[in-house]
């Protein structure tokens, strides 16, 4: 079945300081592959998507790219602030047997100092 | 305003009660669904409607019954409430066709079973 691995939290970063959160995954077929982020007390918000190979997605200054050959979709920001503390999420949904289900990696929770 | 909306935002109740959370969606999407967060933060689906049919139905207690009036509402009633019952409870609804298409989230009901 569908899995996706990310790396384990929690990450604590000073502002303007480099993040790169990584996320594997295991599909079948040509999964669409997802960023949520989870803000303290809500629910999930979209960050970005890719749904093929070499595709980047990109938002907030968030980045992250399709590596089919590595089954890879790493977050990315060269400077964070405070306000980017949150869990991040990375996602993929595929069809076939799993009816578009979204399938959710553990998530890391981030922490941004001043 | 467009959204996922669930009610209650915060539900405690005392075990072995029966609680409903309700969920609507304004978006026109054909598929809703119910996540359930514990909490480490893990997501884990329980069930999915497509225009008012079952098609996931995941490993859950027949305590949970799922019910889908119209295709903008699915409800999630709960009986004989377990103290492992308490988590954050997420509404999310998505367009079936094709799998580019992300998730829109509920802002959660969190349940507490005293």
């Amino acid at each position: 079945g569908n899995s996706v691995t990310q790396m384990e939290g929690p990450v604590t970063l000073s502002e303007e300081a480099f993040l790169t959160i990584n996320c594997t995954y295991t599909a079948t077929g040509y999964p669409s592959l997802f960023w949520y982020v989870q803000y303290p007390g809500e629910g999930l918000q979209l960050l970005l998507k890719a749904t093929k190979a070499d595709d980047k997605g990109s938002n907030k200054g968030f980045e992250a790219t399709y590596r089919k050959e590595t089954t890879s979709f790493h977050l990315e920001k060269g400077s964070v602030q405070v306000s980017d503390s949150a869990v991040y999420f990375c996602a993929l949904r595929s069809g076939g047997t799993s009816y578009g289900k979204l399938t959710f990696g553990q998530g890391t929770i981030l922490t941004v100092h001043p | 305003d467009t959204a996922v909306s669930q009610t209650p935002k915060y539900l405690v109740t005392q075990m072995g009660n029966d609680k409903s959370i309700k969920c609507e969606q304004n978006l026109g999407h054909d598929t809703m669904y119910w996540y359930k967060q514990d909490s480490k933060k893990f997501l884990k689906i329980m069930f999915s409607y497509n225009n008012k049919e079952l098609i996931i139905n995941e490993t859950v207690p027949n305590r949970f019954s799922p019910k889908s009036p119209d295709k903008a509402h699915l409800n999630l009633h709960i009986n004989s409430l377990e103290l492992g019952d308490s988590a954050v409870y997420f509404c999310a609804s998505s367009k079936s066709q094709g799998t580019n298409y992300g998730y829109t989230f509920g802002s959660g009901t969190r349940l507490t079973v005293v």
